[in-house]
């Protein structure tokens, strides 16, 4: 079993669809979570870290279930801006600084 | 904006060569990192720092080498380029801040082995 997992998608959603996706990790000791986009030939960027309580930042909202070992992010409303790959990262636990990435979820919104 | 740069931005090189890949940052971070990301493998780490001289190898370090002699600067380089090195290559720096440590990435090189 691979450390985290997503899935490659494509999710293919019109404009103001909600759409979620997981990722999944098999270190039950992770301490840290996050969520990255990547646009088409670009860096992957920062969206947001993902809480033990859940946090949300606009349309987007991230949670995290630790029972289950998988985080999720939420996009309500979508734009076709929306559209790239996301990636999801976790770091194992004492504070590590090597994060383990997901291979990445692939959205497409359509008009 | 976390002031990482990559140069070069674009290379094509030929096999056996030696290609130098370098990562500058300008907010004194103390953990560096390259990666290379291809399709199907997603990004897979190849070297990181913690410090000055402080390196350790990732997951696909076969073929890569790095050094870190300033805070600010982490290189990359291939002592004999193959075409199975032909990649995209991202550097990151990752914050710390408790037990969180968001990484931030450079733009990316892409290196064409021929």
């Amino acid at each position: 079993r691979k450390e985290v997992e997503q899935d490659p998608g494509p999710f293919n959603v019109p404009e103001g669809a909600t759409v979620a996706f997981n990722c999944t990790y098999s270190n039950s000791a992770s301490q840290s979570f996050f969520w990255y986009r990547q646009d088409c030939r670009k860096e992957p960027k920062l969206l947001m870290s993902v809480y033990s309580s859940g946090n949300e930042d606009g349309r987007f909202t991230a949670q995290l279930n630790r029972a289950s070992q998988y985080i999720s992010l939420l996009i309500r409303d979508s734009k076709l801006s929306d559209s790239a790959t996301y990636l999801c990262a976790v770091n194992s636990a004492g504070g590590s600084y090597i994060p383990t990435f997901g291979r990445g979820t692939s959205l497409i919104v359509h008009p | 904006d976390a002031g990482i740069t990559q140069s070069p931005r674009h290379k094509v090189t030929e096999t056996g060569t030696p290609v130098t890949l370098r990562c500058h940052q300008t907010e004194n971070h103390r953990y560096m990192y390259w990666y290379r990301q291809d399709p199907g493998h997603g990004l897979r780490l190849i070297h990181y720092s913690y410090g000055v001289k402080d390196t350790d190898k990732g997951e696909v370090s076969d073929g890569y080498s790095v050094s870190r002699s300033k805070t600010e600067d982490f290189l990359l380089t291939l002592e004999s380029a193959t075409s199975s090195q032909t990649s995209v290559y991202f550097c990151a720096i990752s914050t710390t801040g408790g037990n969180s440590y968001e990484q931030y990435f450079g733009p990316g090189t892409r290196l064409t082995v021929t």
